[in-house]
């Protein structure tokens, strides 16, 4: 059981390279995040996904698509990189278990992927 | 604007001492209040979580504390040790949008020995 596994672990893009970020979980979640992580900021949203070919924005998506055309894979891409991306991306599925009224959430996170764009 | 803010920004303990990281948060649409640890080089991962009808949860080492009329909640880490040593992030889960999770800015705990 992998839990959620991403693709590739580091990369260092020039200015106006794209590139594209994957995410696969083993786990049948239906919800599936990309966050970026940067110093002193935590964790942001950058899209999300309720299900297969679903998509949705978050809180930072400008510079970035996603895609979700199988429910185990969330793909990120980075169109044309800019420094501004550099960054630690996460990607994380999530799941509920438990009655209403005491229902618990999980999510489950990747390793992340260091991207540095130069 | 950060929805879900986070202090300190850093914090040093002496082993066995009590570590203290306060939240405070603004939107009464979060129904869920998870913490979360991370070590240098991996993703973050589960320590704790409270729902909004309880004041405080407690497990092991950890507990948190919860205040639903001041929006605010908080990880108390007695007995700290070294191997606590981390960044911990405090979160909020909206019931709608995708059980998405806003994130606070992180606090990086030192605990020396």
């Amino acid at each position: 059981n992998a839990g959620v596994t991403q693709t590739p672990k580091f990369r260092v893009l020039k200015t106006g390279q794209s590139m594209t970020l994957l995410c696969a979980q083993d786990m049948n979640h239906e919800y599936m995040y990309w966050y970026r992580q940067d110093p002193g900021m935590g964790l942001r949203l950058i899209h999300y996904s309720v299900g297969e070919g679903t998509t949705a924005k978050g809180e930072v998506p400008d510079g970035y698509n996603v895609s979700r055309l199988k429910k185990q894979n969330f793909l990120l891409g980075l169109e044309s990189a800019a420094p501004s991306q550099t960054s630690v991306y996460f990607c994380a599925s999530s799941y509920s278990v438990g009655p209403e009224g005491a229902r618990r959430y999980g999510y489950t996170f990747g390793s992340g992927t260091r991207l540095t764009v130069v | 604007q950060q929805q879900v803010k986070q202090s300190p920004q850093s914090l040093i303990v002496q082993k066995g001492g009590i570590s203290i990281i306060n939240c405070a948060y603004e939107n009464t649409a979060f129904d869920y209040f998870p913490w979360y640890q991370q070590f240098p080089g991996k993703g973050p991962a589960l320590l704790i979580a409270i729902r909004p009808d309880v004041s405080e949860k407690k497990e092991g080492r950890f507990t948190i504390s919860f205040n639903k009329s001041a929006k605010q909640f908080s990880l108390h880490i007695m007995d700290s040790q070294p191997g606590d040593s981390a960044t911990y992030f405090c979160a909020a889960r909206r019931r709608t949008s995708g059980s998405r999770l806003t994130f606070g800015e992180g606090t990086q705990l030192t605990v020396n020995p």
